[in-house]
């Protein structure tokens, strides 16, 4: 149960888009339309921002949009706000488990 | 509103046991598939067990595997979580998440400390 890659640490301008990779397996991403997001502050609780792949759940702005191409999943974050700035986590079903990603800073410049 | 409440953390030694209880409200809790999903101190989360709305199917991460139980108590709209022989890796806030269009809801996690 490795846990799914994402880069570290992301950055971008105000008004810019960014987007944020988060790569697995054949039995993970790639098996299932499952993948999720989560925005999380320092110290607060995690917020889901996107759910099978490409589900945005009601009071998200629509600057945050997901895709999946094989095995590797994508949050895009258009028209970059500096409230955006937070760690972001993705998640895929895998079999009878979930698996995180390791998580992606993103910073706002 | 949905609501998720958790407790029973706190500071334990390596080998000791715990209970985690998680109680939902503003929902039907049987219907939902849930989860706990954990994070240690500045790293970040990891799914921890699931459980199904019979509450009979469950599934552990190999890390707690054979020392974490998972179960639930629909009548009572709870959500617990067994904790054996706890490591010192094993401190972290623990969330309860419920499964629905992704890990929708989330409580504001209790925290476990194991340190001797």
């Amino acid at each position: 149960q490795s846990a799914l890659t994402q880069p570290r640490s992301v950055s971008g301008s105000p008004g810019q888009s960014v987007t944020i990779s988060c790569t697995g397996t054949s039995s993970d991403v790639g098996a299932y339309n499952y993948v999720s997001w989560y925005q999380q502050y320092p110290g607060k609780v995690p917020k889901i921002v996107i759910y099978d792949v490409t589900q945005r759940p009601s009071g998200v702005p629509d600057r945050f949009s997901g895709s999946k191409s094989g095995n590797t999943g994508f949050l895009t974050i258009s028209g970059l706000q500096s409230e955006d700035e937070a760690d972001y986590y993705c998640c895929s079903y895998a079999g009878t488990s979930l698996i995180f990603g390791g998580g992606t800073q993103l910073t706002v410049l | 509103e949905v609501q998720l409440v958790e407790s029973g953390g706190g500071l334990v030694q390596p080998g000791e046991s715990l209970r985690l209880s998680c109680v939902a409200s503003g929902f039907t809790f049987s219907h939902y598939r849930m989860h706990w999903v954990r994070q240690a101190p500045g790293k970040g989360l990891m799914w921890v067990s699931l459980i199904e709305i019979d509450g009979r199917t469950t599934s552990h991460a190999d890390s707690v595997r054979g020392r974490f139980t998972i179960s639930r108590d629909n009548a009572k709209n709870t959500l617990y979580l067994q904790m054996n022989s706890l490591r010192v890796d094993d401190t972290a806030v623990y969330y309860c998440t419920r499964d629905a269009a992704g890990l929708s809801y989330w409580g504001l996690g209790t925290l476990v400390t194991v340190s001797s």
